[in-house]
């Protein structure tokens, strides 16, 4: 499978729990986004890579949220003294430089 | 700043022709695309529109009016597949980058 995976797939945990989730692109895709959706909502735009540079960072993204992606390759986006609004499905997505977006699965965060 | 305004809600008869609506503000325009998603699924690309006029891709068609800013997906010979959630999004100008920006969607509800 050459798609993007995301892991895990769903997650529960106790309020002030960190959490960790990984996201691996399409291999050939520069550009790698983290978004987190709610029901009923589009996908809320969290931070974006251009390789292994972190470009933008969205103000929803408090100073518990942290993301990496090293050497330009996978991507891991942790969350430090979860609280239960985080509860959320939280995606990613790569794209080569054309913009079209592909997403994973996504990882499905529930917090007690 | 940029919002999207799509129906949050519309319903068809199988073998029917439905139009989904998205009007965008937006500071500067790169674009329009239209992703579906499937519940429990991830988004997945449709369509993208920088230019106006209808683009179409077999029961898919995305039109843009730039000087609406408006755009629409039009699904033709609708299938009980097609029961989904349909968002539209526009690169939105954020630092130095351009990030997809998505509506709060339309589920489209396709009765036998």
């Amino acid at each position: 499978d050459t798609g993007v995976s995301q892991d895990p797939r769903h997650k529960i945990t106790k309020r002030g729990q960190n959490v960790t989730f990984r996201c691996d692109p399409i291999s050939e895709h520069n550009r790698l986004y983290w978004y987190r959706q709610t029901l009923g909502q589009g996908p809320e735009f969290l931070t974006y890579f251009q390789n292994e540079a972190q470009l933008e960072k969205s103000r929803l993204l408090s100073d518990r949220f942290s993301a990496e992606r090293p050497k330009g390759s996978f991507s891991t986006l942790e969350i430090q003294r979860t609280e239960q609004g985080d509860s959320a499905m939280y995606l990613c997505a790569s794209s080569p430089t054309t913009g079209e977006l592909f997403f994973g699965e996504g990882s499905r965060l529930t917090v007690l | 700043g940029q919002s999207l305004e799509q129906p949050s809600e519309v319903t068809a008869v199988e073998g029917a022709i439905v139009q989904i609506n998205c009007t965008y503000q937006t500071s500067g325009f790169y674009g329009l695309s239209w992703y579906q998603q499937h519940d429990g699924g991830a988004p997945t690309f449709l369509s993208y529109n920088a230019l106006d006029g209808l683009e179409e891709t077999g029961r898919f068609s995305s039109f843009l009016s730039r000087s609406d800013s408006y755009g629409y997906l039009l699904l033709q010979e609708l299938q009980m597949k097609d029961s989904a959630s349909y968002f539209c999004a526009v690169p939105t100008p954020l630092g130095g980058s351009y990030i997809p920006t998505f509506g709060r969607g339309t589920s489209l509800i396709v009765h036998p």
